[in-house]
């Protein structure tokens, strides 16, 4: 077990509705970056939180925003939602200096009507 | 562009052997993973090279030419729990971060009794 955990397990939204994912990372780890997999295809990364502050993003509008807190947990904040949000949203978390393989959660299935 | 190539899909037999490939074309390279991917489940780490060469873990190897831009993943004694989708994924370097995953669509893996 890897010790990522997310919440929640499943989601239904509707188009131009808002939505938060939560994100604990593993013990131990100081980084959590996201990732949307769309049905049938690799996860895409989102960005990535390291000390509280975003670290790099991929190729997604500004509606898609998060947190980090001190204790390293995190937050993906989707707002305006559209049809093609509907995906499973995967945080992953690693420990930045030491080993760096990112360790994955169980994902939250978003579906967006 | 960043572009990250592998099969959709492969079929092989209970005890056998089947190699996955991945060829990839990134801006930048910090290392190669390799994940599996149970339907439904969140992406488990199998492998990592940063190195040229083979890396052995049990009944799983990973090999990477960084000169071709190539890596296979080597599943000796198929079991039908396998089956799955391997994931083959470029760590990239983002500025001063530690550097998000950029992942092909990954190869279902059907393994037949």
């Amino acid at each position: 077990e890897t010790g990522v955990t997310q919440s929640p397990t499943h989601l239904i939204k509707t188009r131009g509705q808002q939505v938060t994912l939560r994100c604990s990372s593993q013990s131990g780890h100081n980084t959590v970056s996201w990732y949307q997999q769309a049905l049938g295809q690799g996860p895409q990364f989102i960005f990535q939180y390291y000390r509280e502050e975003e670290n790099g993003r991929g190729n997604f509008p500004p509606r898609f925003s998060g947190l980090q807190f001190p204790n390293y947990s995190s937050e993906l904040n989707v707002n305006a939602l559209e049809l093609d949000d509907s995906a499973l949203y995967l945080c992953a978390s690693s420990n930045r200096g030491l080993t760096d393989t990112q360790y994955f959660g169980p994902g939250t299935r978003l579906t967006v009507l | 562009g960043q572009n990250i190539d592998q099969p959709t899909e492969m079929t092989a037999t209970e005890g056998a052997i089947v190699q996955i490939n991945c060829t990839y074309q990134t801006s930048g390279f910090n290392g190669l993973f390799w994940y599996q991917q149970h339907a439904g489940e969140a992406p488990t780490f199998l492998s990592y090279n940063v190195l040229d060469g083979l890396e052995e873990k049990g009944r799983f190897s990973s090999f990477l030419s960084r000169s071709k831009g190539y890596s296979y993943l080597l599943l000796k004694e198929l079991q039908m729990k396998d089956s799955a989708s391997y994931l083959c994924a470029v760590r990239d370097h983002y500025g001063g971060s530690q550097g998000n995953l950029i992942f092909g669509k990954g190869t279902k893996l059907s393994v037949k009794p």
